[in-house]
């Protein structure tokens, strides 16, 4: 069965950084691209980017570009999401997904949480 | 970027109904998609790709179809599983984009 484990929720301070993990259970990530989504609380899902572990080639969306960093290991089959400059906007779930077209298999998400 | 406008926001319909939500994009998608499911306190989950492509399990009361910039999922026979909100999502062009979603009450 294919899992993607994510790294579990984080509370955070403003100006903090975080960054998440995401690792294949049954799958690896290298035979794919890794697409990044954000879900505000209550809210609907943003397409953040994606990245192919197997280049390293990365495309963000304009609306994160320059605030979150993609990146992978293929060593240890999993990839990162690091965010910087937390603000309180910045709370939302985060998932991995899998696939740089359509998403097939979805990490559990991981709960953000910025306060002071 | 590619806007996906989602209708309706939300649907009220009853167990055995036929429930259509529509998708419309800015511009031609050429068929590049797709549409997920999300349960309460879940991940969502791909329904269909490709327009009209069930993904692998998803129950046959499911359907898409659609072409150019307009697109519709279809739930034939509604059941009460299918308590969910559903996502439409362009992949023809980045930033691949979602609609606003469709909660769907029963």
């Amino acid at each position: 069965e294919v899992q993607l484990v994510q790294s579990g929720a984080e509370v955070k301070k403003p100006g903090e950084s975080l960054k998440i993990s995401c690792k294949g259970s049954g799958y690896s990530i290298t035979t794919d691209w890794v697409t990044w989504v954000r879900q505000m609380p209550g809210k609907g899902l943003e397409w953040m980017g994606r990245i192919d572990p197997r280049s390293s080639f990365i495309n963000y969306s304009p609306s994160f570009q320059g605030h979150v960093t993609f990146s992978s290991d293929k060593s240890i089959t999993t990839a990162y999401l690091l965010l910087t400059n937390l603000k309180a906007s910045d709370t939302a779930f985060y998932y991995c997904t899998t696939g740089g077209s359509q998403s097939r298999f979805w990490g559990q998400g991981t709960l953000v949480t910025v306060s002071s | 970027d590619i806007q996906m406008t989602q209708s309706p926001p939300s649907l009220s319909a009853a167990v055995g109904d036929r429930v259509t939500i529509t998708c419309r994009a800015r511009q031609d998608i050429r068929n590049s998609l797709a549409w997920y499911q999300q349960k309460p306190g879940d991940a969502p989950k791909l329904l269909v790709y490709g327009t009209s492509m069930l993904e692998s399990g998803v129950p046959s009361r499911f359907s898409g179809r659609g072409s150019g910039t307009d697109y519709t999922l279809t739930i034939s026979s509604l059941q009460p599983e299918d308590l969910a909100t559903y996502y439409c999502q362009q992949y023809h062009s980045t930033p691949y984009t979602f609609g606003q979603g469709t909660k769907l009450e029963i």
